[in-house]
Order: C-alpha cells, then sequence, then structure tokens
C-alpha cells in the first residue's frame, strides 16, 4: 500500500519562471488536496478535488495558480510567473470518500530566486 | 481571532516525561479533530484523530476533546527523543472537507 507521493521534491527556479508540481494519491482516494506551508506555520488549504472536479479554491489561490485532476487520479499544480513570496512547501493530501483523514505526502519544497 | 490556536512553544521535556498540548478553535461546529506530527523538513503525519468528547488513547498517545469548552489536547507519556518534532493540531466541520491547521507547537525532549 503505497502512500502520497509527490514529485518534484526540490524546486529551485529564477522569478517569473512558471512551475508544475505533481502529485499521485493513495490508489483508492478520490478526494485529494493541495496546502501550502511556510517556516513557522502550519499547513494552508489551496485548493481540493473530489474525483476530477474541483470543489474548492482558497482565496489565496490567485490567477497564477492553477491546479487540475484530468481523470480523477494524479493532480498537478502550475504557478505562472513565480514571485518570491511562493517560495515554501507544497503538501498534497489524499482521503478516502467517507474518511475525514487526511494523509499527506512528503511535499514539494519550491524555492525561487 | 485565529481559527485555530496552540499554545505557543517550544516546550522542552525530560525524557521520560509527559508532554502536554494544547490547541482551542473558535468554530462552534467543529467536529473532526486531528494531531499530526511533523520532523523538520518533513511533511505531516496523522498520529491521532478524536471525534467526540472524552479520551482517545493510542500507545504513548491520549487526545482529549471537549466540544463546549472548543479545546483538543494531546497528551504524550513516557516522552522519548524521537518524539522531538512540532505537532500541529488541525480541525474542520461538517461538509468543508479542508483542515484548518494551527502554527504547531515544537517539543523538545532532552536525554
Amino acid at each position: 500500500d503505497t502512500g502520497v507521493s509527490q514529485d518534484p521534491r526540490h524546486k529551485i527556479t529564477k522569478r517569473g519562471q512558471n512551475v508544475t508540481f505533481r502529485c499521485d494519491p493513495i490508489s483508492e482516494h478520490n478526494r485529494l488536496y493541495w496546502y501550502r506551508q511556510t517556516l513557522g506555520q502550519g499547513p494552508e488549504f489551496l485548493t481540493y478535488f473530489q474525483n476530477e472536479a474541483q470543489l474548492e479554491k482558497s482565496r489565496l489561490l490567485s490567477d497564477r495558480f492553477s491546479a487540475e485532476r484530468p481523470k480523477g487520479s494524479f493532480s498537478t499544480l502550475e504557478i505562472q510567473r513565480t514571485e518570491q513570496g511562493d517560495s515554501a512547501m507544497y503538501l498534497c493530501a489524499s482521503s478516502g470518500e467517507w474518511a475525514s483523514e487526511q494523509f499527506f505526502g512528503p511535499g514539494t519544497r519550491l524555492t525561487v530566486l | 481571532q485565529k481559527e485555530v490556536e496552540q499554545n505557543s512553544g517550544p516546550l522542552s521535556v525530560p525524557e521520560g516525561a509527559i508532554a502536554s498540548l494544547n490547541c482551542t478553535y473558535s468554530d462552534r461546529g467543529s467536529q473532526s479533530f486531528f494531531w499530526y506530527r511533523q520532523y523538520s523538513g518533513k511533511s505531516p503525519e496523522l498520529i491521532m484523530s478524536i471525534y467526540s468528547n472524552g479520551d482517545k488513547e493510542d500507545g504513548r498517545f491520549t487526545a482529549q476533546l471537549n466540544k463546549a469548552s472548543q479545546y483538543v489536547s494531546l497528551l504524550i507519556r513516557d516522552s522519548q527523543p524521537s518524539d522531538s518534532a512540532t505537532y500541529l493540531c488541525a480541525v474542520n466541520i461538517p461538509n468543508d472537507y479542508k483542515l484548518s491547521f494551527g502554527a504547531g507547537t515544537t517539543v523538545t525532549v532532552r536525554a
């Protein structure tokens, strides 16, 4: 039983570049979440999918951010025109349809220079 | 007012002692409560979930919930150096699947 996986684990980019992260949830989980965590803070919710439908987006998710889950399996999070303030750990989590417990992947640490 | 607040750390306890972590939440409709452990540079790991008032024990961990006081706590008994981590309290409300997290309390267990 594999857990949530994320790729890449680390990404260093220059300001203004676009980046894309991938998340593969636990196989039987139909709910998938993206969170962002900065140093000294708890994770902050970004967006949530049930199967392929994106059901909720945080106001933190500016127009530069877009997320997809095209076939209800893996998800991608893209950040366009990155800014230094985007530097953070991007966490993906998944849960089953009838469970509220969320399990996190290892995260993608983004550094914007 | 933040949705979820945790007592500020860091919390330093001697090996073998009990570490007590506290968390309060603002939404009275909250019904699911979680404790995550996060080692430095790693992602959060779910260690306890609690849904009804009272105590829930799992090994050396005990979660306590008091919905009337909007308070949830985590006790770590017989603390070990491997328990040194940041502990995150998370809450959600019915039909709202996102979790709201506190800022975390960092625990250091000294030998």
